[in-house]
């Protein structure tokens, strides 16, 4: 499975956009990229996923370059309650696929 | 009502103590996980179920026994616990389905082993 690669921390303004890079250079065709956030002390909660299209739901907006090698999790409208950890994760469509989480981006929101 | 719950939130023992995590999902979901985070925030699938049969099982030590009474249902059960299994411990499931890995995670047992 692609490895990928996070800023280790990110500050954001209350209401605000947040943007949320990620690299995902060695992804292959079939590999999707998932986005989870875990908050304190919480399970981890799934926000996005994509394979070649941008995509938007009522959480974020997850965009990704035409090559796939990177990706962009957009929260809008960024409140105190999305402080949190942001993993960015490929995943291989095929059999036994499983998510590799690596150590995400903490994203702190500020009033 | 919760989508995926997981009881003991807490709970604290000796080395050496045989312990019980439980994890019930309502969400009619196929596949079901365990999961553990570690001290540095690492997060590691241990096993995977899919309709009560073990799909993953990621080298864990056989200490470490999942069982899975029914599709809602996948319970972990610790034998002789040592100080490194210390860890938050999640549950998951997921719907499944081809490039689909949706997961719904329990809110996490914390696991303290003396």
């Amino acid at each position: 499975d692609a490895k990928t690669t996070q800023p280790t921390s990110m500050d954001c303004a209350e209401g605000r956009a947040a943007n949320l890079p990620c690299n995902h250079s060695t992804i292959s065709g079939n590999e999707y990229v998932y986005w989870y956030r875990q908050i304190h002390s919480q399970g981890p909660q799934y926000i996005i996923h994509g394979l070649k299209n941008n995509e938007t739901n009522e959480m974020a907006s997850l965009i990704i370059t035409e090559d796939r090698k990177s990706s962009t999790l957009i929260l809008p409208h960024a409140t105190l309650r999305d402080t949190a950890v942001y993993y960015c994760i490929v995943l291989n469509a095929g059999n036994n696929r499983k998510l590799i989480w690596g150590l995400g981006t903490s994203l702190a929101v500020n009033p | 009502d919760t989508a995926v719950s997981q009881t003991p939130k807490y709970l604290v023992t000796q080395m050496g103590n045989d312990k019980s995590i439980k994890c019930e999902q309502n969400l009619g979901h196929d596949t079901m996980y365990w999961y553990k985070q570690d001290s540095k925030k690492f997060l590691k699938i241990m096993f995977s179920y899919n309709n009560k049969e073990l799909i993953i099982n990621e080298t864990v030590p056989n200490r470490f026994s999942p069982k899975s009474p029914d599709k809602a249902h996948l319970n972990l059960h610790i034998n002789s616990l040592e100080l490194g299994d210390s860890a938050v411990y999640f549950c998951a499931s997921s719907q499944g389905g081809q490039g689909s890995e949706k997961l719904f995670f329990g809110s996490g047992t914390q696991l303290s082993v003396l």
